[in-house]
C-alpha cells in the first residue's frame, strides 16, 4: 500500500475564492488521481494527475475550474477556483503505483464547505 | 451511464450476523473488482478484490463471490461486528494501461450493526 497525506483536512471557504489542496506519497507512484465525492455519495473521478505534463481531465470537468499541477512522483494539487456552495464536497487524492495497476490506495480526503 | 450497480442502498444487521452486498455491472471488459470500506471522516480503503477467472475469494470474514455469466458479485461480511459499521463500495476496472484504466464505483451501501 500507500501512506497518502493530504492538506488542508477540512477548510471552511467563501465563495468566489479558491483552495488548493495537496496530496502528498510516501514513495514515488506512477499514477495520480483527484476524485470528488458529495456527502452520501460515491466517488466521481475528477481528472488524472499527470507529471510534467497537462493533467486528463474527465468529463464534466475543466482546467480552469480545477487546475492540477504535479511536480514530481510524490506530489500533486488540486485547486478549487472560484468556489460556490455546490462545490461543498470531498476531494480525494488516490495512487497507484503503476500505470493500469489494479489497487488504487486514497488519502484521507479534503472537507470542504463554501459559504 | 451506471456501469455498476449497487445495491441495498443501507443495511441493518445484528452483531454476529452475515452483511450481505451486491453489485452487478454491464462491461464485460472489466477484469478486477475490487471492494472499498469507508468509514466516516476517512477515505475508502481497499478491503478485498477478486479477478473473474475465480468465483470466491475470502480474507478473514471477509468473502467476495463472484458470478461471471450473470455479471454480478457480492461481499459477504460473516460474523458482522460493530466495527464493521461503515459505507462499503463496490467498484470495477477494465483491463489495459494509463489513464484509459479507471475505476467505476458503485453508489456505496451504508452498513450499520447492531448490537
Amino acid at each position: 500500500s500507500a501512506v497518502i497525506s493530504q492538506k488542508p483536512s477540512r477548510d471552511i471557504c467563501q465563495r468566489g475564492t479558491s483552495l488548493t489542496i495537496q496530496c502528498q506519497v510516501d514513495s514515488q507512484v506512477t499514477m495520480m488521481f483527484w476524485y470528488r465525492q458529495q456527502p452520501g455519495q460515491s466517488l466521481t473521478l475528477i481528472a488524472t494527475a499527470n507529471q510534467g505534463s497537462e493533467a486528463t481531465y474527465e468529463s464534466g470537468f475543466v482546467i480552469d475550474k480545477f487546475p492540477i499541477s504535479r511536480p514530481n512522483l510524490t506530489f500533486s494539487t488540486l485547486t478549487v477556483s472560484n468556489m460556490s456552495p455546490e462545490d461543498s464536497s470531498i476531494y480525494l487524492c488516490s495512487v497507484a503505483r503503476l500505470a493500469g495497476a489494479y489497487e488504487q490506495y486514497f488519502g484521507p480526503g479534503t472537507r470542504l464547505t463554501v459559504t | 451511464q451506471q456501469q455498476v450497480k449497487q445495491s441495498p442502498q443501507s443495511l441493518i444487521v445484528q452483531k454476529g450476523g452475515i452483511s450481505i452486498i451486491n453489485c452487478a455491472y454491464e462491461n464485460t471488459a472489466f477484469d478486477y473488482f475490487p471492494w472499498y470500506q469507508q468509514f466516516p471522516g476517512k477515505g475508502p480503503a481497499l478491503l478485498i478484490a477478486i479477478r473473474p477467472d475465480v468465483s470466491e475469494k475470502k480474507e478473514g470474514r471477509f468473502t467476495i463471490s463472484f458470478n461471471k455469466s450473470a455479471k454480478q458479485f457480492s461481499l459477504h461480511i460473516m460474523d458482522s461486528q460493530p466495527g464493521d459499521s461503515a459505507t462499503y463500495f463496490c467498484a470495477a476496472f477494465p483491463p489495459g494501461a494509463g489513464t484509459a484504466s479507471k475505476l467505476t464505483f458503485g453508489t456505496g451501501t451504508r452498513l450499520q450493526v447492531t448490537l
